[in-house]
């Protein structure tokens, strides 16, 4: 089944410790992205990887980190997590061309940062 | 990065009735999509609509764009209970930056049985 799955789906830390939310694709898409979704605020895109070793900041970076060492994953990594980076958090992924072409979704991870 | 708006928040309305919802946007754009997210789920896509194309259909939904407005619309017809989620349009900017797509806040539509 074509999909894109995140683990973990729920997560509770507390600021500071250093975590990583993981993202997989098996659909062989070149563009995967991350975004942040806080009520009121809608989806606001973190950071995008348009394919192997290519990635660029979105609109809210600050505090994440991305790598993209292979096609099919995109971990984001907070370094030090803080309460601020509370949210429910989406990996997507697409066909060459990111904004082009449709974005899958994965399910979700809420995080919380005490 | 642009952010599309839309309008209303939240719609109510019976089963079977039509529900229209309106997104703006600042910059002109390659393409907009609309999507549909279930109560804290993934986002799905529904219809991705060219800057060229006017109108676009997909079962029960119709899609306009007017870029001379810098507007769409998604107007559900025979609304059911399984369409109750949020919805939310989104815009991919002209080359070179055509690689970001920006979502809106999303419009909450609860359908009455």
């Amino acid at each position: 089944e074509a999909q894109v799955t995140q683990n973990p789906r729920y997560l509770i830390t507390v600021t500071g410790k250093k975590l990583t939310v993981t993202c997989s694709q098996n659909m062989n898409h070149e563009y995967m992205s991350w975004y942040r979704q806080d009520p009121g605020l809608g989806l606001r895109q973190i950071y995008y990887s348009m394919n192997v070793e290519v990635t660029d900041k979105g609109d809210v970076p600050e505090g994440y980190k991305v790598s993209r060492k292979e096609k099919r994953n995109f971990p984001l990594i907070l370094e030090s997590p803080s309460p601020n980076q509370t949210s429910l958090y989406f990996c997507a992924s697409s066909f060459w061309g990111g904004a082009h072409n449709e974005q899958f979704f994965g399910p979700g991870t809420r995080l919380t940062v005490l | 990065s642009q952010q599309g708006e839309e309008d209303p928040q939240a719609l109510s309305i019976q089963e079977g009735e039509n529900a229209t919802m309106n997104c703006s946007y600042k910059t002109s754009i390659n393409n907009l999509q609309w999507y549909r997210q279930n109560s804290g789920r993934g986002l799905v896509h529904l219809i991705l609509i060219r800057s060229n194309e006017r109108e676009k259909h997909s079962g029960r939904l119709r899609v306009t764009l007017d870029t001379s407005k810098k507007s769409s619309s998604l107007l559900i017809t025979a609304s059911r209970a399984a369409d109750t989620a949020s919805y939310f349009c989104a815009t991919a900017d002209p080359f070179p930056n055509d690689y970001k797509l920006s979502f809106g806040a999303g419009t909450t539509v609860t359908v009455r049985a």
